[in-house]
């Protein structure tokens, strides 16, 4: 069955790049997802890419998709005490956008 | 519009009662989903709904888990009995259509607790 497994955790420095990273099992999934999730908020859609790019860059966003390896990443460029929040990669269920599998999530903090 | 609203925001309840989550969601959204968020499991899929009619609930844990959605506007959760394996927080979450990079709101969550 699908699976989207994560590290748990990564700590920066403000002004660094992060690097969050991403292996999913579904190799039909036709779109991925990053999802955002402040403390004691829900969850915000960051960006997704669609399975026939391998990059997708928006502002400090970079997406990087390796199809073959079922590897997806989050690039944060610059990154800002804003961006300390769980991180989450995401694929749908069998192909069905409704239902998505969602990773443990990866907590990012961005120290000066 | 407010977003996607929630209540209560906390409850603490005693194993064997009844709890009731709350959700109102945007105005206009055709689909409203239900999600449980714990440490052990992460962020399950417990249920979703569209024009108001439940299309998926295989998430859902166990008979002591209901959900209804009587109108377009509000949506609830029910456990009974509780049981301290239920504490998590729920989120509700509304999106309008299916398209696949249409972004699914949710709203603030319900931290419940039981002990």
């Amino acid at each position: 069955g699908e699976d989207v497994e994560q590290s748990l955790f990564l700590s920066v420095r403000e002004g660094d790049s992060s690097v969050i990273n991403c292996t999913y099992t579904d190799s039909s999934s036709t779109y991925l997802y990053w999802y955002k999730q402040e403390p004691g908020a829900g969850l915000q859609l960051l960006t997704y890419i669609f399975s026939n790019m391998d990059m997708k860059q928006d502002q400090r966003l970079t997406v990087l998709l390796n199809k073959k390896d079922k590897h997806l990443s989050l690039r944060i460029a610059d990154t800002q005490t804003g961006d300390s929040a769980i991180y989450f990669c995401a694929e749908p269920f069998s192909g069905g956008y409704n239902k998505l599998i969602f990773g443990a999530g990866t907590r990012l903090a961005v120290h000066p | 519009d407010a977003g996607v609203i929630q209540s209560p925001r906390h409850e603490v309840t005693e194993m064997g009662q009844e709890v009731t989550l709350r959700c109102k969601p945007i105005s206009g959204h055709d689909y409203l989903f239900w999600y449980r968020q714990t440490m052990m499991r992460g962020l399950e899929l417990l249920i979703y709904f569209n024009n108001n009619v439940p299309i998926d609930d295989s998430g859902m844990p166990e008979d002591r888990f209901s959900a209804k959605m009587p109108n377009a506007s509000f949506s609830t959760l029910k456990i009974q009995p509780s049981e301290p394996r239920d504490s998590a927080v729920y989120f509700c979450a509304s999106r309008t259509g299916s398209s696949p990079y249409t972004e699914a709101f949710f709203g603030q969550g319900t931290r419940l607790t039981v002990v």
